[in-house]
């Protein structure tokens, strides 16, 4: 079944550290997206990807950085200087045609700070 | 800068009776689609229904039908006969058919169902 893998599906970080969410699909969707969602307000975008090997910045993409160098892969590290990680983080991705169709999901990876 | 408002942080609604959840957005773009999607306690997005601006006829997707208010930037979502099932944190999302087709979420509505 065509879907997005997201791993670790929990994550615990210690101050100072990097650490890297993996987003998998193989739904042969040229689009990704990261978002972060905390509790009161709502998903909000970190960084997205439409094609291999370019990326943009989203609303929050301080702390945060990705890479795209194969389509089924869009891997987000959140480093040492994201001052406030903890939260639940969503992969998405999108097919070029049909957008009426929305995006598509994974399970998503919640990160702690410990 | 385009924005979506969710203003109702919570509802409630008794089992088989009918709920509806509002959302107002903000855009300056004509070509435009809308969304509502579910996140149950397992946190996996669902979506529940969608509607394109250009299409006057408001979206039904069994239980589920939205209210599409074109002119007022309204696009509330209408559950019928409700289910214990449909408990779950509910998201309206609106995408510009631009350059980078970015979903933009509201700030959800918690629903819960009484028995």
């Amino acid at each position: 079944d065509g879907g997005i893998t997201q791993s670790p599906k929990y994550l615990f970080r210690k101050e100072g550290q990097n650490v890297t969410l993996s987003c998998e699909q193989n739904l042969n969707h040229d689009a990704m997206y990261w978002y972060r969602q905390d509790p009161g307000q709502g998903l909000r975008l970190i960084y997205y990807s439409q094609i291999v090997n370019d990326f943009q910045k989203g609303d929050i993409a301080e702390g945060y950085s990705v890479s795209r160098e194969k389509k089924e892969s869009f891997p987000l590290t959140v480093t040492s200087a994201q001052k406030n990680p903890t939260a639940f983080y969503l992969c998405a991705s999108r097919e070029s045609v049909g957008l009426s169709y929305g995006y598509t999901f994974g399970s998503g990876t919640r990160l702690t700070v410990v | 800068a385009q924005t979506v408002t969710q203003s109702q942080p919570e509802m409630s609604v008794q089992e088989a009776e009918t709920v509806t959840l509002s959302c107002t957005y903000d855009t300056s773009e004509s070509d435009y689609y809308l969304f509502w999607y579910k996140q149950p306690p397992s946190r996996q997005m669902i979506l529940v229904i969608r509607q394109e601006a250009y299409k006057q006829q408001n979206a039904t997707e069994n239980r589920f039908s939205v209210n599409f208010q074109k002119a007022a930037k309204s696009f509330s979502l209408k559950i019928s006969d409700s289910q214990l099932g449909d408990a779950a944190m509910y998201f309206c999302a609106y995408m510009w058919r631009g350059a980078t087709n970015k979903l933009i979420f509201g700030t959800g509505t918690l629903l819960a169902v009484q028995p």
